[in-house]
């Protein structure tokens, strides 16, 4: 199974601040890697698919890079509801693993 | 509108079982690939199952495998998870999520609750 690391696992930012998250696969992925917000007590959301293509009605303040074994999310300008909990998935092959996820909260 | 709305909570004994279901509009149904994942109670994700459109193929995490089966009935629009020999580690909430057939998944339920305790 391919192994999904984020770091941080947590990370306390302000409004207006620009944050990055890193998700590293344990193989190489190609661009087949997702990022998901998940609010509390809420269901995923998809943000960011194929590692650097905004989903649809996502604001623009979000962004993701990367390719093979290595990738990031980037949030600009941070807003208040921007903090949740972010997590990273590869659907490179079965099992489509998920990374631990990141907290990302208010300082 | 997509939607996706799944079954009830449950609570359930060690040992038994339990079926989820996840029922589909919005969308033509048989079009897609559809899976089920999981979260623990303050833990991450986890991908269980998949089953293409047809119900033809499906795939489990090793974990599971031989205790959940996924399956769907098309005429019904509808998405299912039998789990059986049920353990207190498979307590938490279960998701319904639709493949958007770019390797990624588009719509989510809103979770179901299972509960495993005496």
């Amino acid at each position: 199974d391919i192994q999904m690391t984020q770091s941080p696992s947590s990370l306390s930012a302000s409004v207006g601040d620009r944050v990055t998250i890193t998700c590293r696969a344990s193989q190489p992925v190609g661009i087949y890697l997702n990022w998901y917000q998940q609010k509390p007590g809420k269901a995923p959301m998809v943000l960011i698919y194929a590692a650097s293509n905004l989903q649809s009605g996502v604001p623009s303040r979000f962004s993701g890079s990367g390719s093979g074994t290595d990738f990031t999310l980037t949030i600009t300008s941070l807003q208040p509801e921007d903090f949740a909990t972010y997590s990273c998935q590869q659907t490179y092959n079965t099992p489509y693993t998920f990374g631990q996820g990141t907290k990302l909260d208010i300082k | 509108d997509v939607q996706l709305v799944q079954s009830g909570g449950v609570v359930v004994q060690p040992g038994g079982s339990v079926r989820l279901s996840c029922a589909a509009s919005g969308f033509i149904f048989d079009d897609y690939t559809m899976h089920w994942v999981r979260q623990a109670p303050g833990k991450g994700l986890e991908w269980l199952s998949l089953i293409s459109w047809s119900g033809g193929d499906t795939d489990y995490a090793d974990f599971v495998r031989g205790r959940f089966s996924i399956s769907r009935d098309n005429s019904k629009n509808s998405l299912y998870l039998q789990i059986n020999s049920l353990r207190p580690e498979d307590s938490g909430f279960y998701y319904c999520a639709k493949d958007s057939s770019g390797y990624y998944f588009d719509y989510w339920g809103q979770g179901t609750l299972v509960t495993v305790s005496s």
